[in-house]
């Protein structure tokens, strides 16, 4: 198997830039997901192929790929983006998500 | 728009068989290219994959899980099952039912709360 690693929180104020990291050798070769989880709800997908945006999701969420790390980053965030952030990974018919990482926005 | 809601029982005795079922509504389950995915998470904890259906019927599962875990589809009913064996109460968790198009489509259940206890 193989894991995923993300920062367990991560800080800003509101208006600046956001940047979560994820690593694990399978993102030399996949693709990554990220997910938004809000308290009480369902994750909602934010990016995937590593930098795509669902229709639906604001322009200030984008993501980067570098060897094996990927990057979310949410520019100019607002305090409605404080949630956890999950990436996510697929690889060997197995699935993997990050741990996750808490976003605080004030 | 597709939608998908989880059912079965909240409460689950240790060493039982927790058994939930996934009802799709607003497509067919067997149309498309999908994973038909089964999701976990603790209270206060991260995101665990279970397991999931191709569209085909071929099944992955998490490794820890694998021998525990049973994921079918019933397509008469538009439905997919989870069924973990042997509970306890590290099961504990909300489940999700999740589509997944590999790309930019994966919608989720609400979740469903499964307390393992006696």
């Amino acid at each position: 198997s193989y894991e995923l690693t993300q920062p367990s929180s991560v800080s800003v104020s509101p208006g600046q830039t956001a940047r979560i990291t994820c690593s694990g050798d399978v993102l030399a070769k996949k693709y990554a997901r990220w997910f938004q989880q809000k308290p009480g709800q369902a994750p909602v997908l934010v990016i995937y192929k590593d930098s795509e945006r669902p229709s639906g999701i604001p322009e200030r969420f984008s993501g980067s790929s570098s060897g094996t790390t990927v990057t979310l980053t949410i520019s100019g965030a607002q305090v409605e983006d404080e949630a956890d952030y999950y990436c996510y990974s697929a690889a060997d018919n197995n699935v993997v998500f990050g741990g996750g990482t808490k976003l605080t926005v004030l | 728009q597709v939608q998908l809601q989880e059912s079965g029982p909240g409460l689950v005795k240790p060493s039982q068989t927790l058994s939930l079922t996934c009802t799709v509504s607003g497509g067919s389950i067997s149309s498309g290219s999908y994973y038909w995915s089964w999701i976990r998470q603790p209270a206060g904890k991260g995101l665990e994959w279970i397991g999931r259906i191709y569209t085909s019927g071929s099944t992955n599962y998490n490794p820890s899980l694998k021998s525990r875990v049973t994921i079918s589809v019933d397509t008469s009913k538009n439905q997919f099952s989870l069924k973990l064996s042997s509970v306890t109460a590290a099961d504990t968790a909300v489940y999700y039912c999740a589509r997944d198009s590999s790309g930019s489509v994966f919608d989720w259940g609400q979740g469903t709360l499964v307390t393992v206890s006696s």
